[in-house]
């Protein structure tokens, strides 16, 4: 069955950079999703990308997409404590619905 | 355009009562997903519905669970006989057709005392 791993905690200072690791392993996934949750509230759609693409940036977000590894990684440039959230990483395995199969989350912490 | 709403946000229930959660999608979106966050875990997909059909029912526990979307009003995602097990945040989303990001609403946040 599909299985999406991230690693569960990470802190970083204000104005460093953060990388966000994933690995996924249903081959078949069409489309990669970040999504972003502050304590008690939704899921904040980030960015995503189709799984033709390696790169994709959006102001201070960059995701990474390693195919042939299954990894993907987003990419916070000059991180703000206002950054400081769980992150959650998605894979949607079909075409036409997507039924999102999710990470257990990374929780980024952004000291001053 | 108002994003997907949930109501109630938090709701909380005694063993064996009935919990009755909706979900509003956004505006021009057919198609509504229910997710369930367990404390420290990813969300779990339940459901997915379009307007008058369920679609996919693989992630939705065999009893006491069910959902609709009817053709006029709020998907409604309804729980019966809660146990402690059933606490949870519950994650509606919506999509409008043949697009594949999701647009998640706020949550439910149910309690099961």
């Amino acid at each position: 069955g599909e299985d999406v791993e991230q690693s569960l905690f990470l802190s970083v200072r204000e104005g460093d950079s953060s990388v966000i690791n994933c690995t996924y392993t249903d081959s078949s996934s069409t489309y990669l999703y970040w999504y972003k949750q502050e304590p008690g509230a939704g899921l904040q759609l980030l960015t995503y990308i189709f799984s033709n693409m390696d790169m994709k940036q959006d102001q201070r977000l960059t995701v990474l997409l390693n195919k042939k590894d299954k990894h993907l990684s987003l990419r916070i440039a000059d991180t703000q404590t206002g950054d400081s959230a769980i992150y959650f990483c998605a894979e949607s395995p079909h075409s036409g619905y997507s039924t999102l199969t999710f990470g257990k989350g990374t929780m980024l912490l952004v000291s001053p | 355009n108002a994003g997907v709403m949930q109501n109630p946000r938090h709701l909380v229930r005694r063993r064996g009562q009935e919990a009755r959660l909706r979900c509003s999608p956004m505006k021009g979106h057919s198609h509504v997903y229910w997710y369930r966050q367990l404390p420290e875990e990813g969300l779990k997909f339940m459901v997915y519905l379009q307007k008058e059909n369920i679609i996919d029912e693989s992630g939705m526990p065999k009893e006491r669970f069910s959902a609709e979307f009817p053709k006029e009003g709020p998907s409604i995602l309804r729980i019966q006989q809660v146990v402690r097990g059933d606490s949870a945040a519950y994650f509606c989303a919506s999509s409008p057709p043949r697009e594949e990001t999701q647009y998640f609403g706020p949550g439910t946040r149910l309690l099961v005392l």
